[in-house]
């Protein structure tokens, strides 16, 4: 039972526009997003979070939207730059489980310079 | 941000040995370390959650004699793939959390069981 889902398995950008990558869940219970970047071969590394307080978070070229009625969030990055080109992964966290995270399956993104 | 280590990075075994995987978080105590398996373009799948000095808590089809797990210390973490089978070929990843929210994942582990 896929809680955390990443519709979208590959996403192509042009160098410079903005790339927007999807995540839906279904637990209305999480409290606690997160986006991952994953290169092959290498651990997820942290890019950007925000608590389900929130609608808003803004890093950098890097924004995450959360619509909780719609249990949708989204990362926005503008201006794509080609070493942003790697998996994403999307994940939550429920409350009271501790620090478990449940993760989307990753979507695929290519910036073309 | 924080640190955690994973060795080895790669490793390939016979069918049949074990294989030790460490982790190991450098820079801060972690009071729970995670254990993930990824197969070839899925998702990061939970095997099981580990706190410090207790048993570990695995997930729904995963056999906790088949993949044991140690948490000796607030720095370490190993993870044991006993009786390794061709199937259980995978990239295995750990994390770390200590008091925070975020998950600090290590580098992954190759695992390719001949």
């Amino acid at each position: 039972d896929q809680q955390v889902k990443q519709n979208s398995p590959s996403l192509s950008v042009q160098e410079g526009r903005i790339s927007i990558l999807n995540c839906d869940y279904t637990n209305s219970m999480f409290d606690y997003f997160l986006w991952y970047k994953k290169y092959p071969a290498e651990g997820p590394t942290f890019l950007i979070s925000i608590s389900s307080i929130k609608d808003k978070n803004e890093d950098g070229r890097f924004t995450v939207f959360l619509n909780k009625s719609a249990k949708h969030l989204s990362l926005h990055i503008v201006p794509s730059q080609p070493g942003d080109s790697a998996v994403y992964f999307c994940a939550a966290r429920a409350r009271n489980t501790g620090n478990q995270f449940y993760f989307g399956t990753g979507t695929s993104l290519t910036v073309i310079p | 941000g924080a640190v955690v280590s994973q060795h080895p990075s790669r490793v390939i075994c016979k069918s049949g040995t074990s294989v030790k995987i460490e982790c190991r978080s450098l820079d801060f105590q972690a009071t729970t370390m995670f254990w993930y398996r990824q197969f070839p373009k899925q998702s990061l799948m939970l095997m099981a959650t580990s706190n410090e000095g207790s048993k570990a808590t695995y997930e729904q089809g995963v056999e906790k004699d088949k993949f044991l797990i140690n948490h000796a210390s607030l720095t370490l973490s190993t993870l044991t793939v006993t009786s390794a089978h061709p199937e259980d070929s995978s990239f295995y990843i750990c994390s770390a959390s200590g008091r925070g929210n975020e998950q600090y994942f290590g580098p992954g582990t190759r695992l390719t069981v001949t």
